[in-house]
């Protein structure tokens, strides 16, 4: 039984540059979010998906940051114009919605960005 | 609006201490859940508890216990007999109960626990 998995780990670009992470779910999970850590910080909610349905977007998720879940298995986050302040540890959270389970999110090992 | 807050940013405890992480929370929501996370270096957030605002029950595992209280919008979590192992950053987290269904988390910013030998 694998957990969530996201690729890459680690991600290091120039400003300006776009980059996109990928992040696999525990299968089965028709739940997936994604959310954004800084430095000595909790987790923030970026977006979520149902299936292959976007049901919900942060205002954190500026124009700049687009998410898909095209088959609603693996979902990617893509990053156009990165800017310093795009530093960050994505983290990638799974589950099964309440009405089929415990609805409890399990999350990823992160894939963390670093602007220059 | 609904808010964490972990009013402890860091503590360190000798091993075999037993030592409380503080979480108070604020909702309107009747209905929520309630969560603690470990976040250890390697950086994943690990589960360790779901709790249900309709279950005031106070819960153990192991070394580890939760108090839920209501009344005063906390929900502690105590680990006894610390060990090295233990040492990780700590996340209480919130969010609405839908009908059984949850929305996304909303996290404190974190206790960071150092348990040294």
């Amino acid at each position: 039984d694998t957990g969530v998995s996201q690729d890459p780990r680690h991600k290091i670009t120039k400003r300006g540059q776009n980059v996109t992470f990928r992040c696999d779910p525990i299968s089965e999970h028709n739940r997936l979010y994604w959310y954004r850590q800084t430095l000595g910080q909790g987790p923030e909610f970026l977006t979520y998906f149902q299936n292959e349905a976007q049901l919900e977007k942060s205002r954190l998720l500026s124009d700049r940051f687009s998410a898909e879940r095209p088959k609603g298995s693996f979902s990617t986050l893509e990053i156009q114009r990165t800017e310093q302040g795009d530093s960050a540890m994505y983290l990638c959270a799974s589950s099964v919605d309440g009405a089929r389970g415990t609805d409890t999110q399990y999350f990823g090992p992160g894939t963390r960005l670093t602007v220059l | 609006a609904q808010k964490v807050t972990q009013a402890q940013t860091e503590i360190s405890v000798v091993e075999k201490e037993d030592v409380t992480l503080d979480c108070v929370y604020e909702t309107r929501d009747t209905t929520y859940y309630l969560f603690w996370y470990k976040q250890p270096p390697s950086g994943e957030l690990v589960f360790l508890i779901r709790r249900n605002s309709f279950d005031e029950q106070n819960e153990i595992s192991g070394r580890y216990s939760w108090n839920f209280q209501k009344s005063t919008s906390s929900f502690n979590f105590t680990i006894t007999a610390s060990q090295v192992v233990d040492s990780a950053v700590y996340f209480c987290a919130l969010t609405p109960n839908y009908g059984g269904s949850q929305g996304n988390l909303i996290f404190g910013k974190g206790t960071k626990l150092s348990v040294k030998p």
